[in-house]
């Protein structure tokens, strides 16, 4: 079955520190893949997207995310994280057009 | 700007009520979307809509329905709220139908069915 999975479901790091938010996905091709963000009281925001190409992509907010095709992977990094960073942040992978499926999501504590 | 607004951000109703929820896009998008979100579960799609009238079912429409009679709105209806829909609730709208479109959320509807 189609299924994106995030394996952390609560990460904490110290501001300035790195990040790296793993997302595995489940599909026969390479779907199209997302990383999307959602502040405390807010919808979610698009970070990033991916579907062919250089598989280093780059977002907003100074996000990047790597595609790794034989570890079915598309995890999100930052080389220094804000104490603003602290959200939730969810993966997704559309696999047809109406069609998107959304992993369970990691929250992000970030420590002064 | 883009923006999409939802009628309430809290909502407290009765097992048995009729619950409508509001969502409305400026931004002239073909589709829309109400997703529910549950802590573990991430997002899952209840229905969605590509044109004025047009509905289609999602991953998990039991319990509800939907109506769009303006492009720019989309209904969600709990027809009889249940205590398992208590729920953060979430519409989005997508320009066109296709693949790798961004889809842009409103800001949610805490919805508590006591």
């Amino acid at each position: 079955a189609q299924s994106v999975t995030q394996p952390d479901i609560h990460i904490t790091v110290s501001e300035g520190a790195s990040l790296e938010l793993r997302c595995n996905y489940s599909y026969g091709a390479t779907p199209y893949l997302f990383w999307y963000v959602q502040s405390p009281g807010q919808g979610l925001q698009l970070l990033l997207k991916y579907f062919s190409g250089d598989t280093l992509v780059q977002g907003i907010k100074g996000f990047e995310a790597e595609f790794k095709r034989s570890q079915s992977s598309f995890n999100l990094r930052k080389p220094s994280v804000h104490w603003s960073d602290a959200a939730e942040y969810f993966c997704a992978a559309q696999t047809s057009y109406d069609k998107v499926i959304f992993g369970p999501g990691t929250s992000l504590s970030v420590i002064p | 700007d883009v923006k999409v607004t939802q009628s309430s951000r809290y909502l407290v109703k009765r097992t048995g009520e009729k619950v409508f929820l509001e969502c409305v896009q400026d931004m002239d998008h073909e589709n829309m979307f109400w997703y529910r979100q549950d802590p573990g579960l991430g997002l899952r799609l209840i229905y969605f809509s590509y044109d004025v009238k047009m509905k289609e079912k999602g991953d998990i429409p039991e319990g509800y329905s939907v109506s769009r009679e303006k492009k720019e709105r989309f209904s969600l209806i709990l027809e009889s709220a249940s205590t398992n829909q208590t729920s953060m609730y979430l519409c989005a709208s997508i320009q066109t139908r296709g693949v790798g479109n961004e889809q842009f959320f409103g800001p949610g509807t805490r919805l508590t069915v006591l």
